[in-house]
């Protein structure tokens, strides 16, 4: 089955500073790749994805790269603010049901 | 829209006790997931459904039992609770069928201790 790796697992950087989070997976079937944040005491929550037929996508302060030859793919947060500071999951998708791999997590802390 | 909820919040058991986790989502999704999440290792699928009277073990099936009688419900069964069955069990749904979109939905979760 599939596999993702994440890293690092915990992340501290100064607010306004930029957050790299690196993936890589396994299977190279998998086309789907979201990013999910996870607030204390919450469920995660979709804050981007990318399909394999993509490169790179944007969305303000978040993007996320992927390299379907190397198998890996990135986020990065742009511009920190303290309310970034959650644990944040990569994942990778593939087969009808859709059914996700999570990667370990990275616990970022943005510092004021 | 509530979106994806889950029952109960929190729970207690002692080993060799059984009980029923309730998910429930009002988004007319056609696929539901439950996954649980231990501290290091990410979620991590337990059973999925895509569709109204259809189930699949997912990576640690072992211990579980589900069904999905109605399509927005999806019920996690423990019928005989052990300590490694101590988790947060998350709930999740999305779309599925003929729809182009991936997202998974998630419900806040259920923390579970078992003695």
């Amino acid at each position: 089955g599939e596999n993702v790796e994440q890293h690092p697992s915990t992340l501290s950087v100064q607010e306004g500073d930029s957050a790299v989070i690196k993936c890589t997976y396994s299977d190279s079937a998998s086309n789907y790749f979201p990013w999910y944040k996870q607030e204390l005491g919450k469920g995660p929550q979709l804050i981007i994805d990318i399909r394999s037929n993509v490169g790179e996508k944007k969305d303000q302060r978040i993007a996320v790269t992927l390299n379907k030859t190397a198998k890996h793919f990135s986020l990065h947060i742009t511009e920190t603010q303290p309310e970034d500071s959650a644990v944040y999951f990569c994942a990778a998708s593939m087969g009808s049901a859709r059914q996700l791999t999570f990667g370990s997590g990275t616990q970022l802390t943005v510092l004021p | 829209n509530a979106g994806v909820t889950q029952t109960p919040k929190f729970r207690v058991l002692k080993t060799g006790q059984s009980m029923t986790l309730l998910c429930a989502q009002d988004m007319n999704h056609e696929y539901m997931y439950w996954y649980r999440q231990d501290p290091g290792m990410g979620l991590r699928l337990i059973h999925y459904s895509v569709g109204e009277g259809t189930t699949a073990k997912g990576e640690v099936p072992d211990g579980y039992n589900v069904s999905r009688l109605k399509k927005q419900n999806f019920l996690l069964g423990l019928e005989s609770a052990a300590p490694s069955q101590t988790s947060v069990y998350f709930c999740a749904s999305t779309s599925g069928g003929t729809s182009a979109a991936n997202e998974q939905f998630f419900g806040p979760g259920t923390r579970l201790t078992v003695l």
